[in-house]
């Protein structure tokens, strides 16, 4: 599998605070760049997605800002909350791979009160 | 419409007996992901079906697992015999086949072997 790596592994941001997570790729052909969140116990969601033709993607708080030349995407979390304590994974896929996607390691968000 | 569902929610076993975890996708959905989630090795694909068709089972770790998809709405995937490293929690997903897409996670199987 191309690697897609992750970083922070771990993150703790106060409450209202922003939190940045990174991620970086190789395979050229990833045209599709989808964030997950997981709760404990829980299976891993989408939270957001971009696809390359666009710089920055903003849902509410959550906003992924893309960098084709650097290869790199990341997710920020303005106005930080308790509950957005998770784990967030960053993936990539590509249309010449069907629909599988690859993951980073993730990141364990801990956002204090 | 319900989600992804998995089953058992929670399995425990003794060493060497055989384990089969199970999966029932969206409807409508005809690719479906098989994973495995640890601390040390995070989220591993183990293999993926399009249309019931295996096409990547590069991440099955060893002959000891085998996944079957008899039809577009179920999957089972088996581990003989069992041993404490495959203790962890398994993951199916679904998703539409054809692009690169979002995949819909089930609620997972939490594997103890002992």
């Amino acid at each position: 599998q191309q690697q897609v790596k992750q970083s922070p592994q771990s993150l703790i941001v106060q409450k209202g605070g922003i939190s940045i997570i990174n991620c970086a790729y190789e395979n050229t052909a990833f045209d599709y760049f989808p964030w997950y969140q997981q709760f404990p116990g829980k299976g891993p969601a989408l939270l957001i997605a971009i696809r390359p033709d666009v710089s920055e993607k903003k849902e509410g708080r959550f906003t992924i800002s893309f960098n084709k030349s650097a290869k790199q995407f990341s997710l920020h979390i303005m106005d930080s909350q308790p509950g957005d304590s998770a784990t967030y994974f960053c993936a990539a896929g590509s249309n010449n791979a069907g629909n599988m996607l690859t993951f980073g390691g993730g990141t364990r968000l801990m956002v204090k009160p | 419409d319900a989600g992804v569902i998995q089953s058992p929610r929670h399995e425990v076993t003794e060493m060497g007996q055989e384990v089969t975890l199970r999966c029932k996708p969206i409807s409508g959905h005809n690719s479906l992901f098989w994973y495995r989630q640890t601390m040390m090795r995070g989220l591993e694909l183990l293999i993926y079906f399009n249309n019931n068709v295996p096409i990547d089972d590069s991440g099955m770790p060893e002959d000891r697992f085998s996944a079957k998809m008899p039809n577009a709405s179920f999957s089972t995937l088996k581990i003989q015999p069992s041993e404490p490293r495959d203790s962890a929690v398994y993951f199916c997903a679904s998703s539409w086949q054809g692009a690169a897409d979002t995949q819909y996670f089930g609620p997972g199987t939490r594997l103890t072997v002992l």
